[in-house]
C-alpha cells in the first residue's frame, strides 16, 4: 500500500512564477490536509479538501494561494506570482476520513524561490 | 486559541541514555494528542496517539508518552535511545477541528 506521495520533491521557482504541488493521498483516502513548513517553524495548517470540496482554508494566505483536490487525479497546491517568503516545506497529509484524526504525511516539497 | 509549547530546541544524549522530551499545550478541553518524528529532507511519521483512554501511550521505535492532564502534558519518552532516533520531534494537538497544531519542534542529536 504506497504511502501519500508528493511532487515534485524540490522546485524552484522565479520571482513571479507559478508553482503546482501535487499530492496523491493514501488508497482508500479522501481527505487531503496541505501545512507549510518554514525554517525553524513547526508545520502550520493551510487548508483541508475532500474530492471536489474545500472543507477548512482558514490557514490560507488571502491571496495568490489556492487548492483543489478534483474527483480525478491528485490534490493540488497552486501559489502564483511567488515571492521569497513562499520558500518552505510543503507537506501533503491523508486520511481516510474526517473522523479519523490519524493523518498520514507525505516526504513534503521544498520550495524555492529565487 | 489553541497553542503547543515544546520548550526545548535541542537536545543531545548518549546512545544509550533515557530519554524524556517535553510538550504542553493550550487547550480548553483535552484534545487529540500526537508525536510525530522527521528525519532530515524527510517527511513526518506518527509515533504515537492519545484519544482517550490509558494515559501511557506505547507507539513504534520503543518510544511512549504518557498523558497528564492536570499539566496539560504529553511527554514523549524512551528508556534507551539508538543512534538513529537522531531526528526532529514535533508534538502536536487535534481539538476536533481537523487541524494539527504543532509545536516548533525539538531536534534530537545523539553522541555514540
Amino acid at each position: 500500500n504506497a504511502g501519500v506521495m508528493q511532487n515534485p520533491r524540490h522546485l524552484v521557482r522565479r520571482r513571479g512564477q507559478e508553482a503546482r504541488l501535487r499530492c496523491s493521498p493514501m488508497k482508500g483516502h479522501s481527505h487531503v490536509y496541505w501545512y507549510r513548513q518554514l525554517p525553524e517553524e513547526g508545520l502550520k495548517f493551510m487548508v483541508y479538501l475532500q474530492k471536489e470540496n474545500i472543507i477548512d482554508e482558514s490557514g490560507m494566505p488571502k491571496e495568490r494561494f489556492s487548492a483543489e483536490f478534483p474527483k480525478e487525479g491528485p490534490s493540488i497546491l497552486r501559489i502564483q506570482q511567488v515571492v521569497r517568503g513562499d520558500s518552505a516545506a510543503y507537506f501533503c497529509a491523508s486520511s481516510p476520513s474526517g473522523e479519523n484524526y490519524e493523518q498520514y504525511f507525505g516526504p513534503g516539497t521544498r520550495l524555492t524561490v529565487t | 486559541a489553541q497553542s503547543v509549547t515544546q520548550p526545548d530546541i535541542h537536545i543531545t544524549v548518549s546512545e544509550g541514555a533515557s530519554l524524556e522530551l517535553r510538550c504542553n499545550y493550550s487547550y480548553g478541553a483535552t484534545p487529540y494528542l500526537f508525536w510525530y518524528v522527521q528525519s532530515p529532507g524527510q517527511g513526518l511519521q506518527l509515533l504515537l496517539k492519545y484519544f482517550s483512554g490509558d494515559t501511557l501511550v506505547q507507539g513504534i521505535k520503543g518510544f511512549e508518552a504518557e498523558f497528564k492532564r492536570s499539566q496539560s502534558s504529553f511527554n514523549l519518552r524512551k528508556p534507551s535511545v539508538h543512534w538513529s532516533d537522531a531526528a526532529e520531534y514535533f508534538c502536536a494537538v487535534e481539538p476536533g477541528s481537523y487541524q494539527l497544531t504543532f509545536g516548533k519542534g525539538t531536534k534530537l542529536s545523539v553522541i555514540p
